[in-house]
Formats: structure tokens, sequence, C-alpha cells
């Protein structure tokens, strides 16, 4: 079976850096995703990793280690406009896409 | 158009009814997805098809059919609808189901209530 987990919900200060945990288990591996969804809109593609390391993208940056099943999504200098939920999707040896139930992040002033 | 389009946008349905909810791309992608998000349980994969002509059966398949005529359609059917198909489904696409770094684009979405 699948199992994605990732924070519900986390808090941030603008300006400040959050780093937003996901861990899995699932039958095969075929990397490993991460999507920005804004309230009442559709998820837009933020970071693709297949190989162990960091991947840097601007102020996002997503980290994955594979033995341990775990992946990282790392952002910096965070803006109000980074308000959303952010999804940690897996995909599996059949190459469907596993999607976590989301992390919600608050950015506060 | 550009990208995927989704219809309609909202729709609210009575119970038993059919309903056909339109998906068209115009990225030339081979593979097309179906998903419904709702709250506490993220997106789950309904059907999916790998390219024109096939189509397969994701994690919450049941009550619901697709068909892939040509490469830039994929429409969902609720043959019966029931509340608990009250959601709000995401068409996708990408450019080859079978690849491991290729991501997935998304509609906008369609916000479906069953009454």
């Amino acid at each position: 079976g699948q199992n994605i987990d990732q924070p519900t919900e986390m808090t941030a200060t603008e300006g400040a850096i959050v780093q937003i945990n996901c861990t899995y288990q699932t039958s095969g591996f075929n990397g490993l995703f991460w999507y920005q969804q804004h309230a009442g809109e559709a998820p837009t593609f933020l970071s693709y990793n297949v190989l162990d390391g960091l991947e840097e993208k601007g102020r996002f940056s997503s980290f994955l280690s594979r033995s341990k099943g775990y992946s990282y999504l790392l952002l910096k200098e965070l803006q109000m406009k980074d308000s959303a939920s952010y999804l940690c999707a897996v995909k599996d040896s059949g190459y469907a896409l596993n999607f976590g139930k989301g992390t919600s992040l608050l950015v506060t002033p | 158009i550009a990208g995927i389009t989704q219809a309609p946008t909202s729709q609210i349905l009575a119970a038993g009814r059919r309903m056909t909810l339109r998906c068209t791309q115009d990225m030339r992608h081979n593979a097309m997805y179906w998903y419904r998000q709702d709250l506490g349980l993220g997106l789950r994969l309904i059907h999916y098809s790998n390219t024109a002509g096939t189509t397969g059966k994701g994690e919450v398949p049941d009550g619901y059919s697709v068909s892939r005529a040509n490469t830039d359609d994929f429409p969902l059917t609720l043959a019966s609808a029931v509340p608990s198909q009250t959601s709000v489904y995401f068409c996708a696409s990408s450019g080859d189901g079978t690849s491991g770094s290729d991501e997935q684009f998304f509609g906008p979405g369609t916000r479906l209530t069953v009454l």
C-alpha cells in the first residue's frame, strides 16, 4: 500500500525559513514531487527529486533521502503569497502519483 | 485554449442524475488523469489514461467511468450521482505516463455538489 505523511498545518513568519517534511512508504519509487496549491486553485508543480540530495530552485529547495523514505521542502525568505497548501507526491512502480494529504502553511506578518 | 480546461466550473446535481465532467488539453500530452480532492483526504486518483484508446482504474474508481477517444479529451462520467461524490474534481495531464520525471499539469477544477 501507499503511505505518505506530512504535517497538517504549519505557521511561519514573513521573511523566515520553513521546512515541510514528508515521509513515505510506497510500492516502488520513481520520484518525489512537491506541488503548491493556493485555496480554490489547482495544484502547481514546484520540484522533482529522484536521486538523493538537494535540488535548489530560487527560494525553494527540495531534499530527498531514498533510504530513509524522507523528503523536505525548504522555503526561504517567506512571503505572504507563500500561504498555501504544499502537497508531497510519490510516483510508485506503476508510475501512479500518490499524494499526501497536504500541509497548510500560514505565513504571518 | 492554453493548457487544460475543465467544464463546468461548478455544478449542483440531484442524486441519481447522470453527469459528465469535461476535460480538454492542448499540450498534446499522452497521459491524462482524474482526481477528486476532499477535505482531510487529499488528492485521490479516480481513473487515468496513458495514451488515447486506453484507460485504467485508480484508487477510487467506483461510480465513475472515463473514455479516451482522442489525445485531447478525457471526460469523466458519473452514471448515477450520489451525495458521497460531492467533491472538487481535477483533471491533469502529463507528456508520458510512464516517465518518472514527468510532471502533471492540473486543470482549474470542477466543484460538484450532489444533493
